[in-house]
């Protein structure tokens, strides 16, 4: 079966750092994504891993590994505008049936930034 | 400007009625989805679609039909037989030539049953 777990609320201030993480199991991993979503919004694609390290973006970052099943993303120099839900996606290419897999969500992870 | 687009962002139903909610995109994706959001969840898929004239049942296809008729649009019908139909709509389409193929999603369509 395929589960997904990550926190469901975080808190952290302006300009600190906060790491978000997620737990999977799957049949058939085929990479994982990481999407912001604000509230009553579409997600918007953040990053993606497929390989195990580290990619990062700018103020984002995020890190696969995948003999554990483990990723976290990464958020520096937070943002009052970084308030949003996070939301941790698996493709697993026995979901589907497509070449590629569909997508798995968690069920995100709400940041609030406070001043 | 490439993009996905939804029709309504909001709309009402009364019980027992059917509705579809729009979807179109012009960003040549072969593949489209439609994923429904309540509280608390995480996006949970409808149906998709790989190529025109062909769609899958997602795990929630129970209660909504769907058609792809042209490779741009993907128009979801939420039938009466759903029990529980007040949520948040999103559709999402992506390449599948190559690459990361991330999923671009439109903006949503909020449904309410009155």
């Amino acid at each position: 079966g395929q589960n997904i777990d990550q926190p469901t609320e975080m808190t952290a201030t302006e300009g600190a750092i906060v790491q978000i993480n997620c737990t999977y199991q799957t049949s058939g991993f085929n990479g994982l994504f990481w999407y912001q979503q604000h509230a009553g919004e579409a997600p918007t694609f953040l990053s993606y891993n497929v390989l195990d390290g580290l990619e990062e973006k700018g103020r984002f970052s995020s890190f696969l590994s995948r003999s554990k099943g483990y990723s976290y993303l990464l958020l520096k120099e937070l943002q009052m505008k970084d308030s949003a839900s996070y939301l941790c996606a698996v493709r697993d290419r026995r979901y589907s049936g497509g070449s590629q897999g569909n997508l798995i969500f968690g069920k995100g992870t709400k940041l609030s930034v406070k001043p | 400007d490439g993009g996905i687009t939804q029709s309504p962002k909001y709309l009402f139903r009364k019980e027992g009625q059917n509705v579809t909610l729009s979807c179109e995109q012009n960003l040549n994706h072969d593949a489209m989805y439609w994923y429904r959001q309540d509280p608390g969840q995480g996006l949970r898929l409808i149906y998709y679609s790989q190529i025109v004239n062909d769609f899958q049942k997602g795990d929630i296809a129970e209660g909504y039909s769907v058609s792809r008729e042209k490779k741009e649009s993907f128009p979801l019908t939420v039938t009466s037989a759903q029990k529980n139909p007040t949520a948040f709509y999103l559709c999402a389409s992506t390449s599948t030539s190559g690459g990361y193929n991330e999923q671009f999603f439109g903006p949503g369509t909020r449904l309410t049953v009155l």
